[in-house]
């Protein structure tokens, strides 16, 4: 089975522009997350959404930070306007809800951003 | 969100069982503990997870301590595609009652050929 897709992989701004991260989950799968990973840390859960609908928001910037899922299937993620300190990788991360006995979240392999 | 507590690295030899320590001395009756590991450059790859009992599957085993509050990960023969950050994760709930991994920093292994 086809895994988790991102897009871009790699994407270098300057300070105060925005920028956009694309991810399709696992075929099927209901529940969708975006995590932050900065150099040298694990990864911070940003949001959670089950099909299309936001299950936990509580540690994204929404100042700055937007995500949707508009039909349940693909998901964006959108910074605007990005700050230094927002350089990291973004990771799509997706999970069949009730896939019993099975709790693993797929990962796809991340869009690193630098922001100059 | 309960801790765990990880060595920041170690290291092993190539071909040498590893056992990778993890204590989560807050842990509750009902967070399940979870292992993923991150190879470089890429997301992170579920390992394995277990509740009470000792658990194997074709990557590793988790041998989890009577009390809970530590489990050791062992991968049975290391190869140099093990070299990996490795997390040890309880999963919890989010603000809407799902469930949510919470990740540390890890613990870096290198193995030496």
């Amino acid at each position: 089975e086809a895994g988790v897709a991102q897009s871009p992989r790699y994407k270098i701004i300057e300070k105060r522009q925005s920028v956009a991260f694309w991810c399709n989950p696992i075929s099927g799968h209901a529940t969708l997350y975006w995590y932050q990973q900065i150099l040298g840390q694990g990864p911070k859960l940003l949001i959670q959404f089950q099909n299309n609908g936001v299950v936990d928001d509580s540690q994204l910037p929404k100042d700055r930070f937007s995500a949707e899922r508009l039909k349940g299937v693909d998901s964006t993620l959108k910074i605007q306007p990005a700050k230094l300190e927002d350089s990291a990788v973004y990771l799509c991360a997706s999970f069949a809800l009730g896939s019993a006995p099975s709790y693993e979240q797929y990962f796809g392999p991340g869009t690193r951003l630098t922001v100059t | 969100d309960a801790k765990t507590t990880q060595p920041n690295s170690m290291e092993s030899n190539e071909e040498e069982p590893v056992h990778l320590p993890c204590n989560h001395s807050t842990i509750s009756g009902t967070d399940y503990i979870h292992w993923y590991r991150q190879l470089p450059s890429q997301g992170p790859e579920y390992v394995i997870h277990g509740l009470t009992s000792n658990v194997n599957n074709r990557m590793a085993s988790l041998a989890i301590a009577e009390d809970r509050k530590s489990s050791t990960l062992i991968l049975h023969r290391a190869t140099l595609r093990d070299a990996a950050v490795y997390y040890c994760i309880l999963r919890g709930l989010t603000q809407g009652g799902s469930e949510k991994l919470v990740f540390g920093k890890g613990m870096k292994l290198t193995v030496n050929p």
